[in-house]
């Protein structure tokens, strides 16, 4: 079975800044895809950024970006120029190839400040 | 260009009873999947329905149950309610069965008495 860790529970940043926020996971497959979803409080998942495994070539969407390490099997999602409005909960998230079905990790909270 | 709907907001139910969460997929969108996502904690997967059949099941006891109908549209049913029932029910539809990207819902917020 896959796993999902995120190895940190909460962060903070100053607007304008960048941040990392780091995900490891665990499988067998070699064909998987990796997202980053962002959840605020008003509760709606929303996709963040796709990687695709079989691509070496680090997935990216304006001011987000990730590290795909893939022997590593690790994640990380790099905001720049945080905003007010990326405060939020980060879920990174695991799919393997043919299927559906996402594995989440427990999450890390982001809050960007003044 | 409607997102996907889910239906109610909040509920409210006590212990043995049975509840119907409801979801229309985004426009375009043929699959439907489900993902129970307790307080804290990340969504876990419940069940996909693709073609009006279920073709993913996570680990979930019998008690969970969903329906697709021909317009694409989909349920949850959960019967014999416990109290660790309580959470947020989220719907992500697809096009496609596999590795398309998800788009959620707002959920339904389940409370159990």
């Amino acid at each position: 079975a896959q796993t999902v860790t995120q190895s940190q529970p909460e962060m903070s940043v100053q607007e304008a800044e960048t941040v990392t926020l780091s995900c490891t996971y665990d499988t067998s497959e070699n064909n998987y895809y990796l997202f980053w979803y962002k959840q605020p409080p008003s509760r709606q998942m929303i996709l963040v950024i796709r990687q695709e495994a079989y691509k070496q070539q680090n997935a990216t969407e304006n001011r987000f970006s990730v590290n795909f390490q893939k022997a590593a099997k690790s994640f990380s999602l790099k905001i720049s120029d945080s905003q007010l409005g990326d405060t939020a909960m980060y879920f990174c998230a695991f799919q393997q190839g043919g299927g559906n079905k996402l594995t989440f990790g427990t999450g890390t909270q982001l809050k960007v400040e003044l | 260009d409607a997102g996907v709907t889910q239906s109610p907001t909040h509920l409210i139910k006590t212990r043995g009873q049975q509840v119907t969460l409801r979801c229309s997929p985004k426009s375009g969108h043929d699959t439907v999947s489900w993902y129970q996502q307790a307080l804290g904690q990340g969504p876990q997967f419940i069940f996909q329905y693709y073609e009006e059949e279920e073709r993913q099941r996570g680990n979930f006891p019998d008690r969970f149950s969903g329906h697709q109908f021909p317009n694409y549209s989909s349920e949850l049913n959960v019967n014999a309610l416990l109290l660790g029932d309580s959470a947020l029910y989220l719907c992500a539809s697809s096009w496609g069965q596999s590795n398309q990207p998800q788009h959620f819902g707002d959920g339904t917020r389940l409370s159990i008495l």
